[in-house]
């Protein structure tokens, strides 16, 4: 169990720019979550898929925000046109199923300046 | 999803049982307890959870009440690595994502 993996743990990016956000899950787990976490917060969900389909996303999600996860193994989370207010920690968990535990990554940290 | 209310904070002495409470009177017979923690720079790690008896593993006993309003995680011998964000969170849908409060900081002294 090599756990969940993030990739970039940093990233330090100037407002207006994309970024892309990795996360390989669990291999065998078929549900993946992205959280949002600023300081002081607890984290804040954002979408979630089963497999490659995406079945939940939350109001937090603009249309700046896009998430995919081709062939139910790995995802993306992009963000478009960046501004200081999606400065955050970035988090990214997987399970196997019905109230299983979530498996957390340690987060993508993005600052905008 | 129903909601759950924590104290902000809560302190303890190494080596002494740490017990956090939890209320969520408005529970619906389905939700499940859930909590878990989250250390500095890194993500919520899972605690425990339950239903309706109460539970134990290797990290802590969960402690749920008999009318389920409200529920306890016990810690039975704090250290210092135990110092973090302790959070309840209650979920009835299988799938649906765990909502996170502002959780408990737990602070531990030697």
């Amino acid at each position: 169990d090599t756990g969940v993996s993030q990739d970039p743990r940093h990233k330090i990016t100037k407002r207006g720019q994309n970024v892309t956000f990795r996360c390989d899950p669990i291999s065998e787990h078929n549900r993946l979550y992205w959280y949002r976490q600023t300081l002081g917060q607890g984290p804040e969900f954002l979408t979630y898929f089963q497999n490659e389909a995406q079945l939940e996303k939350s109001r937090l999600l603009s249309d700046r925000f896009s998430a995919e996860r081709p062939k139910g193994s790995f995802s993306t989370l992009e963000i478009q046109r960046t501004e200081q207010g999606d400065s955050a920690m970035y988090l990214c968990a997987s399970t196997r199923g019905d109230h299983s535990p979530l498996h957390f990554g340690n987060g993508t940290r993005l600052t905008v300046t | 999803d129903a909601k759950t209310t924590q104290p902000n904070s809560m302190e303890s002495n190494e080596e002494e049982p740490v017990h956090l409470p939890c209320n969520h009177s408005t529970i619906s017979g389905t939700d499940y307890i859930h909590w878990y923690r989250q250390l500095p720079s890194q993500g919520p790690e899972y605690v425990i959870h339950g239903l309706t008896s109460n539970v134990n593993n290797r990290m802590a006993s969960l402690a749920i009440a008999e009318d389920r309003k409200s529920s306890t995680l016990i810690l039975h011998r704090a250290t210092l690595r135990d110092a973090a964000v302790y959070y309840c969170i209650l979920s009835n849908q299988a799938g649906t994502a765990l909502i996170f409060g502002k959780g408990t900081t737990l602070s531990v002294s030697s």
